[in-house]
C-alpha cells in the first residue's frame, strides 16, 4: 500500500493557467514534505519544501500543507510549456530519516 | 560543476555480471542514498548511509550491496546482475545536521541487464 498517493495524470493545462497538483499521505507523524520536478530521463530536482500548515510561496510556486487532512498540494501560477514534467511528492517518515515518494503526476502545459 | 555525480551514466551488462555504480558529492553532506526508479513504481530506496560507519537497508536491498568509502563517496554493487534490475539508479544526499531531510539527486545511471 502506497503511503504517498498522487494522481498519475496527465494533467493538461493551457499556458498561463494555474496548475494544481495534489498529494495525500498516510503517516500522520510525517513532518516534512517536498515537491520534486523531474523531466523525462532526468533526475528529480527539489523545488519546494514545506514543514508547517498553511501556504509557502516561492516565485510562481506555492506549496500548501494541511496536516489534519494529510494533504499537500503544489500550485504553479502562469504555467509555461517548460513546466511540463512529472512532479513527485515526498514525505519524511516518522523517524525523519527516509523519504517516501509518490508515483508522480505528469503535467502537460499546452501553448 | 555538479554537486552530486554518478558514474557511469549508462551501462549495459549481461546477466550474472558484477557491476558497480559510483556516487560522489561535493556538497559536504553526511547522508547518502541509493534509489532505483522503474516506470509505474516510482522511486524506491535501496540503501542509505548516515556516515561512513553507518549503512542501512532500504525498501528493496536484496541483490544489492553498498560501500561508503568516504563521506563523499557511496558505491552500489550488483553482485550478479539479473534482467529485472534494469532501471534508472539515482544517488542522493542530504544534510543530517539541518534536520529536514531535503535530498539532492545525482544525474542518474541508466542500467540495462540483458
Amino acid at each position: 500500500q502506497k503511503e504517498v498517493e498522487q494522481n498519475s495524470g496527465p494533467l493538461s493545462v493551457p499556458e498561463g493557467a494555474i496548475a494544481s497538483l495534489n498529494c495525500t499521505y498516510s503517516d500522520r507523524v510525517s513532518q516534512s514534505f517536498f515537491w520534486y520536478r523531474q523531466y523525462s530521463g532526468k533526475s528529480p530536482e527539489l523545488i519546494m519544501s514545506i514543514y508547517s500548515n498553511g501556504d509557502k510561496e516561492d516565485g510562481r510556486f506555492t506549496a500548501q500543507l494541511n496536516k489534519a487532512s494529510q494533504y499537500v498540494s503544489l500550485l504553479i501560477r502562469d504555467s509555461q510549456p517548460s513546466d511540463s514534467a512529472t512532479y513527485l511528492c515526498a514525505a519524511n517518515n516518522n523517524a525523519g530519516n527516509m523519504l517516501t515518494f509518490g508515483g508522480g503526476t505528469r503535467l502537460m502545459v499546452k501553448p | 560543476d555538479a554537486d552530486v555525480t554518478q558514474t557511469p551514466r549508462n551501462r549495459i551488462t549481461k546477466t550474472g555480471k558484477r557491476i558497480m555504480l559510483e556516487c560522489s558529492q561535493t556538497k559536504g553532506h553526511d547522508r547518502m542514498y541509493w534509489y532505483r526508479q522503474d516506470p509505474g513504481l516510482g522511486l524506491r530506496l535501496i540503501y542509505y548511509s548516515f556516515d561512513v560507519k553507518d549503512i542501512n537497508k532500504g525498501e528493496i536491498s536484496d541483490g544489492y550491496s553498498v560501500s561508503r568509502q568516504a563521506q563523499a563517496k557511496f558505491s552500489l554493487s550488483l553482485e550478479s546482475a539479473i534482467p529485472n534490475q534494469t532501471a534508472l539508479y539515482f544517488c542522493a544526499t542530504s544534510d543530517g545536521a539541518a534536520g529536514r531531510n531535503e535530498q539532492y539527486f545525482g544525474p542518474g545511471t541508466r542500467l540495462t541487464v540483458t
